[in-house]
Parts: structure tokens; sequence; C-alpha cells
């Protein structure tokens, strides 16, 4: 079973925000929640990662629910280049510190002129 | 910093040929992992290596072995290739705790 579910799509307008939602409701205590995009024709690439807190980057900015059952990936302005598939992954329920790290669907993020 | 380097980039098999992906990164990380991509799916787990000399199953390991040689390497057989392993695919590493995913750029394997 997929460990987080996510949108399979999302439209945005450039220069926009846009917010990426995540939910992780089985997520476990030592669980650190990574955000990946995926631009076409390329691998994977890391953009934020999490625990707990709120988290920034030149990137973006993860925002975590109190409760950690969720989070949020925010791009403050969208452009052209931010177009691609976003990962939210955890590191498997029961792998202890293994780093067993499942990927799910991702969404598709299009971003308009 | 070459980070993780996979070979080869491209790779054609007949049914029934045999080959291995090599993968090696120079972070000096203990976890590392194949994973395979299909055309407009997201990534499956293939095997991973959490340190030198383990290895463990991910989510689709049939069909496949892996070798930890050492830290820095970590191959991925395919010992008889079939057309539904046809694919990207992707080797990472990373380091300790809540450390990121590093990827290669991948292999894009065709088995005809």
């Amino acid at each position: 079973d997929a460990k987080t579910t996510q949108p399979n799509s999302m439209e945005s307008n450039e220069e926009e925000p846009v917010h990426l939602p995540c939910n992780h409701s089985t997520i476990s205590g030592t669980d650190y929640i990574h955000w990946y995009r995926q631009l076409p024709s390329q691998g994977p690439e890391y953009v934020i990662h999490g625990l707990t807190s709120n988290v920034n980057n030149r990137m973006a900015s993860l925002a975590i629910a109190e409760d950690r059952k969720s989070s949020t990936l925010i791009l403050h302005r969208a452009t052209l280049r931010d177009a691609a598939v976003y990962y939210c992954i955890l590191r498997a329920v029961g792998s202890g510190n293994t780093g067993k790290l499942i990927f799910g669907q991702g969404t598709t993020l299009q971003v308009k002129p | 910093n070459a980070g993780v380097t996979q070979t080869p980039k491209f790779q054609v098999l007949k049914t029934g040929q045999s080959m291995t992906l090599q993968c090696a990164q120079d972070m000096n990380h203990n976890s590392m992992y194949w994973y395979r991509q299909d055309p407009g799916m997201g990534l499956r787990l293939i095997y991973y290596s959490a340190s030198e000399g383990t290895t463990d199953k991910g989510e689709v390991p049939n069909g496949y072995n892996v070798s930890r040689l050492n830290k820095r390497e970590f191959s991925l057989r395919l010992e008889s290739a079939a057309p539904s392993q046809t694919s990207v695919y992707f080797c990472a590493s990373r380091g300790p705790g809540g450390s990121p995913l590093h990827f290669g750029n991948g292999t894009r394997l065709t088995v005809t």
C-alpha cells in the first residue's frame, strides 16, 4: 500500500504560488518527510525535507501539520521550469533505520504562462 | 564532485540475455538504492542496501539480483532479460538519518 497520498495533477499560473499537498496518515515518529521533483527526461532531484518544523530553502518551503499526518510543499512563485512531477515520500513503516524509501505516483504540476 | 555515476546510459538487450548495471557513489554514503521507472509511472524500488555487505528486497525484486561490492558500488544484474524489464533504471545513495537521496542520471534499458 502507498505510504503517501498526493493528487495526480495540479495546474498553476506562472508567477503565482503553488501549494502541493501530501497526506501521510501512517507516519511514524522518526520518519522524515522528503520532497523530490522530476523534470521531463531527467532523474529525480531533492527539493526539501523536514521532521516536525516548517522548513525553508532557496527552492521551496515545507509546511508540516501539527499532527504530522499531512504536509504541503509551497513554491512561492511558480515558473515554467517548475513544471515537473513532485513526489512526497517518507521512510517506509517498519524499516527502522534501514532507510527503505518508497515513491508513490506523485503530482504532475503544469505551469501555464 | 561526481555524485552518483551510472553506466551504461543506454542498453538494448534481446530476451534472455544478461547484463549488469553499474552504480558508484563518491559521497561515502552507507545506503544505496535501485529504482525502475516505466513510461508515465512513478519510481518503484527494486533493491536497496543499508550498508556494505547487506541487501534487501524492495517492491519489485523479481528477475533481478544485486551486489554491494563495497561501500562505493552497488550493481544490479538481470540474469535473463525479459521485455517487461524495459524501463529506465535509477541508482541513488543516501547519507545517515533524514539525509536526502542523490540520484544518478539513469540507464535506459530496452529488451526486445
